[in-house]
C-alpha cells in the first residue's frame, strides 16, 4: 500500500487567490510527480523532481510552481488561481529499483470560481 | 514515438469476464502496469508484468503480454459492480528517462 498523502482533498477558491497543494510521501522515494487530470480523462504530467532541490517542468505547460526542499515533501503552488485551473491534481512518487512502480495519492480537487 | 492506446468504454454484466486491451509503441519498457481509478480518487496499482513474461495471474486478474504485437490485456474474472472504474495501462520509464507513459483509460461499467 502506498504511503502518499495529499491535502486538501477538495478546495473551492476565488479567482486571484494563491493556493498551495500539499503532497507528502513516507516511502523515501527520490522521484516525485504532479499530474493534472480532468474528470475521467488522460493524465498530463506538469512537474517532476529527481530529488531534493531538483524540479523540472513536465509535458503540459502549467502556471503552477513546485519546490523540493525535503525528500518527502513536494508542494505545488498557484500564485493566482483562475477558472481554467479547475481540475484534479494527482501527486505521485517512484523509486528506481524493484518494480519501478509509480504510486499515487488520492488527489486534490480544485475548483476556482 | 510514444503512445499507449486503449478503447474508451467497456460494458459487461455482473459475473461475466471483462477484457481490457492496451497497445503500446515503446518496446524497451521493463515493466507494464495496470491501474484502477474510482470516481474522485487517485490511481491504485492493480498489477504489473515484467516485460520478459507472457502471462501473470493474480486472483481474479490475468495479465497477458504479447511483445511481438505490443499488446497488453487485463482480464477480470467474475466481474463485480465494485469493479466499475477507469482502468489505465502504463509503461515504466526507459533507461535514462523519467516518464511513465499512461494510456487514455478504459471506463468499465458493470451492469447488475
Amino acid at each position: 500500500e502506498a504511503d502518499i498523502y495529499q491535502t486538501p482533498r477538495y478546495l473551492v477558491i476565488g479567482t486571484g487567490k494563491k493556493i498551495t497543494l500539499e503532497c507528502s510521501q513516507t516511502m523515501g522515494h527520490d522521484k516525485m510527480y504532479w499530474y493534472q487530470q480532468d474528470p475521467g480523462m488522460e493524465l498530463h504530467l506538469i512537474h517532476y523532481s529527481y530529488g531534493v532541490n531538483s524540479t523540472e517542468k513536465g509535458d503540459l505547460s502549467s502556471e503552477s510552481t513546485v519546490s523540493r526542499i525535503r525528500t518527502e515533501h513536494f508542494p505545488l503552488t498557484l500564485e493566482s488561481a483562475r477558472p481554467s485551473h479547475t481540475s484534479q491534481y494527482l501527486c505521485a512518487s517512484s523509486v528506481d529499483r524493484g518494480r519501478n512502480t509509480i504510486y499515487f495519492g488520492e488527489g486534490s480537487w480544485l475548483t476556482v470560481v | 514515438g510514444e503512445d499507449v492506446e486503449q478503447s474508451l468504454f467497456l460494458s459487461v454484466r455482473e459475473g461475466d469476464s471483462s477484457v481490457i486491451n492496451c497497445t503500446y509503441t515503446d518496446s524497451s519498457s521493463t515493466y507494464l502496469y495496470w491501474y484502477k481509478q474510482e470516481p474522485g480518487a487517485g490511481l491504485q496499482l492493480l498489477t504489473y508484468i515484467f516485460s520478459n513474461m507472457d502471462m501473470k495471474q493474480d486472483q481474479r486478474l490475468t495479465v497477458l503480454l504479447n511483445k511481438k504485437d505490443k499488446h497488453l490485456s487485463l482480464r477480470i474474472a467474475d466481474t463485480q459492480t465494485g469493479d466499475s472504474a477507469i482502468y489505465f495501462c502504463a509503461e515504466s520509464p526507459t533507461s535514462g528517462t523519467y516518464k511513465y507513459i499512461f494510456g487514455t483509460g478504459t471506463r468499465l461499467k458493470v451492469l447488475a
